[in-house]
């Protein structure tokens, strides 16, 4: 099952914060962040795991709840080349073998 | 290090038709993807392998199967194309399940006619 991202698509201005929601309907051991430019394969940006530890690359910035199992992934001041679809990959429901999983993405375009 | 090739980068098949995608990675990863992209649809599992010897479902397995056929290779095949399956295909590999990053190959484009 898809975790569900929110919102499916933002656009700022160049300098401008946002934030991406991830959430899922079952436990979770880990969040990874990916980026996507048209046309490119996704590129890893961070993994969160279960712990809650709040992680940093550059200015993009995440948190994980797992009592919620949820995360959120935060861009402050944000540049022209954050530009691109944001994805979550989850990984959980017990056992040894965990599926990765990935939400439908969120578009996100940072305008000049 | 190559990371993850894919081969071939684009194909175009008739209805019916069988093809084999290719992914060999380079890093000695344990576990091994592919995804499907859709427009709207994000990334989908279609088949994932823990460790060399092992395959498991994902989200959208019908019409497809997998062979892991040694640790550097997972292959995906059509048996019999349908245009449903026109796609991007993408496949990953990371070093540990839970708790590691997964590298990208760079996709294979697939029309169905």
């Amino acid at each position: 099952q898809q975790p569900v991202q929110s919102p499916q698509a933002v656009i700022l201005r160049e300098g401008e914060d946002a934030v991406i929601n991830c959430s899922s309907s079952k436990a979770l051991y880990s969040v990874h962040w990916y980026r996507q430019k048209h046309g490119e394969a996704p590129v890893f940006l961070m993994i969160l795991l279960k712990g809650g530890e709040q992680k940093g690359h550059e200015k993009i910035s995440a948190s994980f709840n797992e009592k919620k199992q949820q995360s959120s992934l935060y861009l402050t001041a944000s540049q022209l080349s954050y530009s691109g679809t944001y994805f979550c990959g989850t990984e959980g429901g017990g056992g040894s073998n965990y599926k990765l999983t990935f939400g439908k993405g969120t578009l996100l375009t940072v305008n000049p | 290090n190559a990371g993850v090739t894919q081969t071939p980068k684009f194909q175009v098949l008739k209805t019916g038709q069988s093809m084999t995608l290719q992914c060999a990675q380079d890093m000695n990863h344990n576990s091994m993807y592919w995804y499907r992209q859709d427009p709207g649809m994000g990334l989908r599992l279609i088949y994932y392998s823990a460790s060399e010897g092992t395959t498991d479902k994902g989200e959208v397995p019908n019409g497809y199967n997998v062979s892991r056929l040694n640790k550097r290779e997972f292959s995906l095949r059509l048996e019999s194309a349908a245009p449903s399956q026109t796609s991007v295909y993408f496949c990953a590999s990371s070093p540990l399940q839970g708790s590691s990053e997964a590298f990208f190959g760079q996709g294979t484009r697939l029309t169905v006619v």
